[in-house]
């Protein structure tokens, strides 16, 4: 099976702090993609990366950078974390970009409270 | 990708069929159904997909319409284990993995 490891269950920050999600996966996935949750709003994509050292931009980018410097992992930066960026943030991957090698593969998510 | 609109809360008797609606009127030719589903604090769970044809795997069949405006997701015998949010999502395979969650109905299980 493939796993998808976000690096922290639960994280608490101060507005203005620079703050790193991390995620990786075990499984040679060619895409990465990192979305918030919030009540209300449902499951929405902040950043994608088709390749190494790629990164396009999805429906929420404001406020995030990403990094992917290995094939393996795939970072969400908060530049400077402010309080309406308290969400779930999840982490998923995809073998390819055509079926069936698009179903996406979810990590446990991040629980992200900003103060 | 095309919009898709489910109910936003279902309930089904353990052991019984529970059988997930969902609306994408707009859909285009090269447009898939994918369904995933949410258990509390998890992240969500690929569950089928289709074009055209019903699916069935181990775990749900999708039974979609010849004009394929709508489908539906059966769970034949749901135990209390599937209650979760279930989401119904329309995306065309070319563009990139793009794909757009809604807020899915949450299924309800009960003993």
């Amino acid at each position: 099976d493939v796993k998808v490891t976000q690096s922290s269950r639960y994280l608490v920050k101060r507005t203005g702090e620079k703050v790193f999600l991390e995620c990786v996966q075990d499984m040679d996935h060619e895409n990465m993609f990192w979305y918030r949750q919030d009540p209300g709003l449902g499951l929405r994509l902040i950043y994608f990366s088709y390749d190494v050292k790629m990164k396009e931009k999805g429906d929420i980018p404001e406020g995030y950078s990403v990094s992917r410097e290995k094939k393996e992992r795939f970072s969400l930066i908060l530049e400077s974390a402010s309080t309406n960026q308290t969400s779930m943030y999840l982490c998923a991957t995809t073998r390819g970009s055509n079926p069936p090698n698009e179903k996406l593969f979810f990590g446990s998510g991040t629980q992200l409270s900003v103060l | 990708d095309a919009k898709t609109t489910q109910p936003p809360s279902m309930d089904c008797a353990e052991g019984r069929a529970a059988n997930l609606p969902c609306n994408h009127s707009t859909i285009s030719g090269n447009e898939y159904v994918y369904w995933y589903r949410q258990i509390h604090s998890q992240g969500p769970q690929y569950i089928i997909h289709g074009l055209k044809n019903n699916e069935t795997n181990e775990m749900a069949s999708l039974i979609i319409t010849e004009d394929r405006k709508s489908s539906t997701l059966i769970l034949p015998h749901a135990t209390l284990r599937d209650t979760a949010v279930y989401y119904c999502i329309v995306r065309v395979y070319t563009s990139g993995s793009r794909l757009t969650f809604g807020e899915g109905t949450q299924l309800t299980v009960n003993p």
